[in-house]
């Protein structure tokens, strides 16, 4: 079957680092997204991922390592609009076309706080 | 670009009524998803297609559910007929091959 864990909640503190993990169990393996949910709106695409190591974009990072299923994405210098759901997405195995589709975890919903 | 374009934002109906939601991917993009997200289930995948045609409709919940890509610039995903378990908001993504979804604002469905 197909899973993809992370923690349903976290708070940090403005200004400080937080890290959101995600594991995933999929039938192939063609890349990991990050995305960015605030309430009310629609995801809006944050990383990718298809090689282990780490991706920095700004004060978000990724990682990921695909031989232990897991990735985590980092945020520095947290700002209070940070406060959103994060949605960590794999693209499992290719069908007949090169289109494959991408699941998605249930979300890290993160408060952060003055 | 104006991004992905989705109608209705708001639909609000009656139990056992038809209900239309449509969807403009953005220009070039060949992959279009339907996806369904509720605060119990997540964003879940209905359907997506790949140049027009549906490539995986396992995620569509019963036949009352059923989409249509006429043509690359056009999709409509059809409820009939709905119930309130339905309520939720319907978005519509569009992607080139292997690169990130652009998702619209969405739909937010109500039936009562």
């Amino acid at each position: 079957g197909q899973n993809i864990d992370q923690p349903t909640e976290m708070t940090a503190t403005e200004g400080a680092i937080v890290q959101i993990n995600c594991t995933y169990q999929t039938s192939g393996f063609n890349g990991l997204f990050w995305y960015q949910q605030h309430a009310g709106e629609a995801p809006t695409f944050l990383s990718y991922n298809v090689l282990d190591g780490l991706e920095e974009k700004g004060r978000f990072s990724s990682f990921l390592s695909r031989s232990k299923g897991y990735s985590y994405l980092l945020l520095k210098e947290l700002q209070m609009k940070d406060s959103a759901s994060y949605l960590c997405a794999v693209r499992g195995e290719s069908g007949y076309s090169s289109a494959s589709k991408i699941i998605f975890g249930s979300g890290t919903r993160l408060s952060i706080r003055p | 670009d104006a991004g992905v374009i989705q109608s209705p934002r708001h639909e609000v109906t009656e139990m056992g009524q038809e209900v239309t939601l449509r969807c403009k991917p953005i220009s070039g993009h060949n992959s279009l998803f339907w996806y369904r997200q509720t605060m119990m289930r997540g964003l879940e995948l209905l359907i997506y297609f790949n140049n027009n045609v549906p490539i995986d409709d396992s995620g569509m919940p019963e036949d009352r559910f059923s989409a249509k890509m006429p043509n690359a610039s056009f999709s409509t995903l059809k409820i009939q007929p709905s119930e309130p378990r339905d309520s939720a908001v319907y978005f519509c993504a569009s992607s080139q091959v292997s690169y990130e979804q652009y998702f619209g604002p969405g739909t937010r469905l109500t039936v009562t």
